[in-house]
């Protein structure tokens, strides 16, 4: 299987903060890879496909970059919606594995 | 446009068979283009894929399940089933339908989840 290993595992940011998250496969994957908020209690939501593309209706401040192994995402300003937690998942292989989960939550 | 809802019992045994179903609407599960799917969320916890169908009938499973998941598809009810055999307490977790794409590129759609409890 593929592994993803996100880091950092848990981050404390103010609003206006510019944010990276990062996420590494333990082999290449090409730019097959997204990146999902999650809220409590609901399903994980779609900010980012095939390693930069940002989904549509996603705020402008979300970006994500990579290729092969190692990606990252950005929130350039953070606003109070998004403290959530942050899943990468890769799609290379038909065993899909996802990274542990990065918890953004409130300095 | 496409939605997906998991439907199945909330509460199970342990020792018992888990079992859900997936209904598509909006959709065709006979594309080509896509797996559909069962992850997985133990309260706290990170997501867990456990396995995928393809509109052919083969299926691909979690190495972690040891057998014990399987997935069946009725395209005729827009339907998709997830069998979790010999279930225990670390079972207990929301489960979601998913579809997967099958070029790696196209993101998850995510059913909405539903939580499965293994207690006696």
């Amino acid at each position: 299987d593929i592994q993803m290993t996100q880091s950092p595992s848990s981050l404390s940011a103010s609003v206006g903060d510019r944010v990276t998250i990062t996420c590494r496969a333990s082999q290449s994957i090409g730019q097959h890879l997204s990146w999902y908020q999650q809220k409590t209690g609901k399903a994980p939501k779609l900010l980012i496909y095939a390693a930069s593309n940002v989904e549509s209706g996603v705020p402008s401040r979300f970006s994500g970059s990579g290729s092969g192994t190692d990606f990252t995402l950005t929130i350039s300003s953070l606003q109070p919606e998004d403290f959530a937690t942050y899943y990468c998942q890769q799609g290379y292989s038909n065993v899909v594995t996802f990274g542990q989960g990065t918890r953004l939550e409130i300095k | 446009q496409l939605q997906l809802q998991e439907s199945g019992p909330g509460l199970v045994k342990p020792s018992e068979t888990l079992s859900l179903t997936c209904t598509v609407s909006g959709g065709s599960i006979s594309s080509n283009r896509f797996y559909w799917g069962w992850i997985r969320q133990p309260p706290g916890k990170g997501l867990e894929w456990l396995g995928s169908i393809y509109y052919t009938g083969s299926t691909h499973f979690s190495p972690s399940l040891k057998g014990r998941v399987t997935i069946s598809a009725d395209t005729s009810k827009k339907q998709f089933s997830l069998r979790l055999s010999s279930v225990t307490a670390a079972d207990t977790a929301v489960y979601f339908c998913a579809r997967i794409g099958y070029s790696g590129f196209d993101p998850i759609f995510w059913g909405q989840g539903t939580l499965v409890t293994v207690s006696s």
